[in-house]
């Protein structure tokens, strides 16, 4: 299974922007890129995924770089209910998904 | 709209007893997985259930046993808990096995004393 590397934790100002990095240099060219959230006390909850491609959805955006070896979640305005751990996955289309350890992130008023 | 529902929330085992975690999703989903998640750890795979009708071995499912009653349901099984199977389990599914994304329940925690 293909490998990410993500900080252990973040830290954040409400209403201020948030880049959560994660490297995977060891990308297939058939691996998407998830990125499920998981607040205290609760399951995971997915946020965004991509191939190539820039994506937007409600919640984030997901910034590829050109060789695909990292990736970008961005939180345009953080809140305090965006405190959560952050996990960035790697998966083919038919892979089940591998969580790690993920990004903690802690958003202060 | 409940999405993915587990029961039961809490338990507490002796080691050696057994017991089954129900989990049920009324989103017309066709595959499930049931995770573990240990204190400061990420999730880890036990079981899945690609489509009804058929389960497989995830990363960790030695001391666990799965069943996919019908398309709604899917338990898991701790035939004789052990405290290395202290853990909070959540349950998912997804529409299908084409790896679009997950729906979790919100947990069943479990300490095996």
């Amino acid at each position: 299974d293909a490998k990410t590397t993500q900080p252990n934790s973040m830290e954040s100002n409400e209403e201020e922007p948030v880049h959560l990095p994660c490297n995977h240099s060891t990308i297939s060219g058939t691996d998407y890129i998830h990125w499920y959230r998981q607040l205290p006390s609760q399951g995971p909850e997915y946020v965004i995924h991509g191939l190539t491609s820039n994506v937007n959805n409600r919640m984030a955006s997901l910034a590829i770089a050109e060789d695909r070896k990292s990736s970008t979640l961005i939180l345009h305005r953080a809140t305090l209910r965006d405190a959560a751990v952050y996990y960035c996955i790697l998966g083919t289309y038919t892979d089940k998904l591998i969580f790690g350890t993920g990004t903690r992130l802690q958003v202060f008023p | 709209n409940a999405g993915v529902t587990q029961t039961p929330k809490f338990q507490v085992l002796k080691t050696g007893q057994s017991m089954t975690l129900q989990c049920a999703q009324d989103m017309n989903h066709n595959s499930m997985y049931w995770y573990r998640q240990d204190p400061g750890m990420g999730l880890r795979l036990i079981y899945y259930s690609a489509s009804e009708g058929t389960t497989d071995k995830g990363e960790v499912p030695n001391g666990y046993n799965v069943s996919r009653l019908n398309k709604r349901e899917f338990s898991l099984r701790l035939e004789s808990a052990a405290p290395s199977q202290t853990s909070v389990y959540f349950c998912a599914s997804s529409p299908n096995w084409r790896n679009e994304k997950l729906f979790f329940g919100s947990g069943t925690q479990l300490s095996v004393l």
